[in-house]
């Protein structure tokens, strides 16, 4: 039973070019959250996805910041023109239904590099 | 504006030892509040949560405990163990129907042998 997975685990970029970001989630699981995480601090919430809709978008930055979650496959957050302070951990979480208990299934996390 | 925050940065502990980890939370409107641990290069792991109407909750060898009163809430961690080294990371939930949680900074727990 796999749990979330997010590729790649490590992604380096240089300024102005773009990443993108992809996560599977757990089987059965149709509510993603896309989570940021500079180093030494906590989690930060940047989007929530169900199939083909973004539900709660408030904590993505408005500009070269973009999330979806198409009908068949993985959801994918992209980064255009990627600056140094993009740098970070971006942690994906799942969960079965929309719920607000906080408990969600997290990924290993992609880390961004911008050199 | 809201946040959650811990006191202490890091903790050590020894192998057995009970364990208490603290956090402050100010925003009173929130539902759910949430410890969760993180292992060096992984992602956080879910270890319990408290709802707002309650003061206690119980899990194995873990008790979180909220106080509404003075917006605090603790993880205790009874016989610690080396694999309880983490990150241990306080979060509530303010909005209703789906998790956008807002995270603390972390305390580091280090349990040696």
């Amino acid at each position: 039973n796999a749990g979330v997975m997010q590729n790649p685990r490590h992604l380096v970029r240089r300024r102005g070019q773009e990443a993108r970001l992809r996560c599977s989630p757990m089987k059965g699981h149709s509510h993603v959250y896309w989570y940021r995480q500079l180093p030494e601090e906590g989690l930060k919430f940047m989007v929530y996805l169900q199939k083909e809709n973004i539900i709660d978008e408030s904590g993505m930055p408005k500009e070269r910041f973009s999330a979806e979650f198409p009908k068949e496959g993985p959801s994918i957050l992209r980064i255009q023109q990627v600056v140094r302070g993009d740098s970070a951990a971006y942690f994906c979480a799942s969960s079965p239904v929309s719920e607000n208990t906080g408990e969600l299934f997290f990924g290993e996390g992609s880390r961004l590099t911008v050199l | 504006g809201e946040s959650v925050g811990l006191h202490l940065p890091t903790l050590s502990v020894q192998e057995g030892d009970n364990s208490i980890i603290n956090c402050a939370y100010s925003n009173s409107a929130s539902d759910y509040f949430i410890w969760y641990k993180q292992e060096s290069g992984k992602g956080p792991q879910f270890i319990i949560d408290i709802r707002s109407n309650m003061d206690k909750r119980q899990g194995q060898r873990v008790t979180v405990l909220l106080n509404k009163t003075v917006k605090h809430l603790s993880l205790q961690i009874a016989a610690t163990q080396p694999g309880d080294s983490a990150v241990y990371f306080c979060a509530e939930n303010p909005v209703s129907g789906y998790s956008t949680l807002t995270f603390g900074k972390g305390t580091m727990l280090l349990v040696s042998p």
